[in-house]
């Protein structure tokens, strides 16, 4: 079954303190990407990766890192986190231009 | 730079009854055209997608949209709502490379009711 899965489901931490958003797929797609999803604000790329070793700013990257050392994995990096890092994130694969993007379940984050 | 406007914030119809959700976007040369629908506490799920070729481009669960150049719009439509179609629905935009840069639009959520 095609999956991408995203950990922890639900995060709370305190300002500061570094923390990952890990992402794993295991359909093989060259491309994966990160989002934030703000009320009002919709879904705004952070980063994507178009291979491995590959990775570019999207949107809003400021305060976050990524990393594509394995074509599978695309881990979400949060060196120190703000309460406007408060949010739900989302990992995104795809496997080309026909087909669709694939969505993981989300990862809500609270920096108190 | 490319960008999505829904317009529609909150959209309430009754079972039943016929949906349009309403996308206009910017871009400089021929869009790639999304519809995703996202169920509370899920990730997006794809409802149709236009490349190219026909306007009228039909999707999963009996949606469609119409991409209609003149106007820059992408609005999706469907005949009958039903109660399961309540969810939040987005409009993006991505540019002629395909994924590099997909510009979601601020989300419509629909509810239904009996």
């Amino acid at each position: 079954e095609a999956q991408v899965t995203q950990n922890p489901r639900y995060l709370i931490t305190v300002t500061g303190k570094k923390l990952t958003v890990t992402c794993s797929q295991n359909m093989n797609h060259e491309y994966m990407s990160w989002y934030r999803q703000d009320p009002g604000l919709g879904l705004r790329q952070i980063y994507y990766s178009m291979n491995v070793e590959v990775t570019d700013k999207g949107d809003v990257p400021e305060g976050y890192k990524v990393s594509r050392k394995e074509k599978r994995n695309f881990p979400l990096i949060l060196e120190s986190p703000s309460p406007n890092q408060t949010s739900l994130y989302f990992c995104a694969t795809g496997g080309g231009i026909n087909s669709p993007l694939h969505f993981g379940n989300g990862t809500r984050l609270t920096v108190t | 730079a490319q960008s999505v406007t829904q317009p529609d914030i909150h959209i309430t119809v009754s079972e039943g009854a016929s949906l349009e959700l309403r996308c206009n976007y910017s871009y400089g040369a021929t869009p790639y055209l999304f519809w995703y629908v996202q169920s509370p506490g899920q990730g997006l799920q794809l409802l149709l997608k236009y490349f190219s070729g026909d306007t009228l481009v039909q999707g999963i669960k009996g949606f469609e949209a119409e991409f209609k150049r003149s106007q820059s719009s992408f609005n999706l439509r469907k005949p009958s709502v039903h109660w399961s179609d309540a969810a939040e629905y987005f409009c993006a935009v991505g540019d002629s490379g395909g994924y590099q840069k997909v510009t979601f639009g601020t989300g419509t959520k629909l509810q239904v009711i009996p």
